[in-house]
């Protein structure tokens, strides 16, 4: 069965790191991209960026370029998603999902809630 | 980027309607489409890829069309738990981009 289980949900203060993670099961891990989705309170979803843990290729939404880290560990079938300094505009629900080479996403994490607050 | 525009990003229905969702993308992207539900706390659900291929598992009242900027998501007897948010989604091997979403709620 395919499986992607995040972490848990995380309190942080503004300029504080971050980071989360998706862990695949069920699934050849290197054969599948890994995106990274944001909902804010209320809002639609937001593409974030991908990556391809095969060989780390990296795919950035030019609205969060430059604002978060995505990588994975292959090793442990896990993906990331970092933040050096949150805001409290990151306060949003993060989603994994998978999809395949230019397919779309047919699996999704159950979620992860942020929440920045001073 | 390109861009997708939903509308109506509300409607009110009854069970038992037809209800048609509209997309439109900024520029061709040819049949790389998607339709997903998302209901409140729960991560998206795949309906429809390729514009109009239907998930496994998915009813069959819920039918996609359209070619080149213009899509629709077609929903044709309204069941009491396709109230939800609706979102369509183009694709391809570099990036995505959702449409804004549109509620389906209870008239």
């Amino acid at each position: 069965e395919v499986q992607l289980v995040q972490s848990g949900a995380e309190v942080k203060k503004p300029g504080e790191s971050l980071k989360i993670s998706c862990k695949g099961s069920g699934y050849s891990f290197t054969s599948y991209w890994i995106g990274w989705v944001r909902q804010m309170p209320g809002k639609g979803l937001e593409w974030m960026g991908s990556i391809y843990p095969g060989d780390s290729d990296t795919r950035n939404s030019p609205s969060f370029q430059g604002q978060v880290t995505i990588s994975a560990d292959k090793s442990i079938t896990t993906a990331y998603l970092h933040w050096s300094s949150l805001k409290a505009s990151d306060t949003a629900m993060y989603y994994c999902a998978r999809n395949y080479g230019s397919d779309p996403v047919d699996y999704w994490g159950q979620g992860t809630l942020v929440t920045v607050s001073s | 980027d390109i861009q997708m525009t939903q509308s109506p990003s509300t409607v009110s229905a009854s069970v038992g309607d037809r209800v048609t969702i509209t997309c439109r993308a900024s520029q061709s992207i040819s049949s790389r489409l998607a339709w997903y539900q998302q209901k409140p706390g729960k991560a998206p659900k795949l309906l429809i890829y390729k514009v109009s291929s239907l998930e496994s598992g998915v009813p069959s009242r819920f039918s996609g069309s359209g070619s080149g900027t213009e899509f629709t998501l077609t929903i044709s007897s309204l069941q009491p738990d396709d109230f939800a948010t609706y979102y369509c989604q183009h694709y391809n091997r570099y990036s995505c981009s959702f449409g804004q979403g549109t509620e389906l709620e209870i008239k």
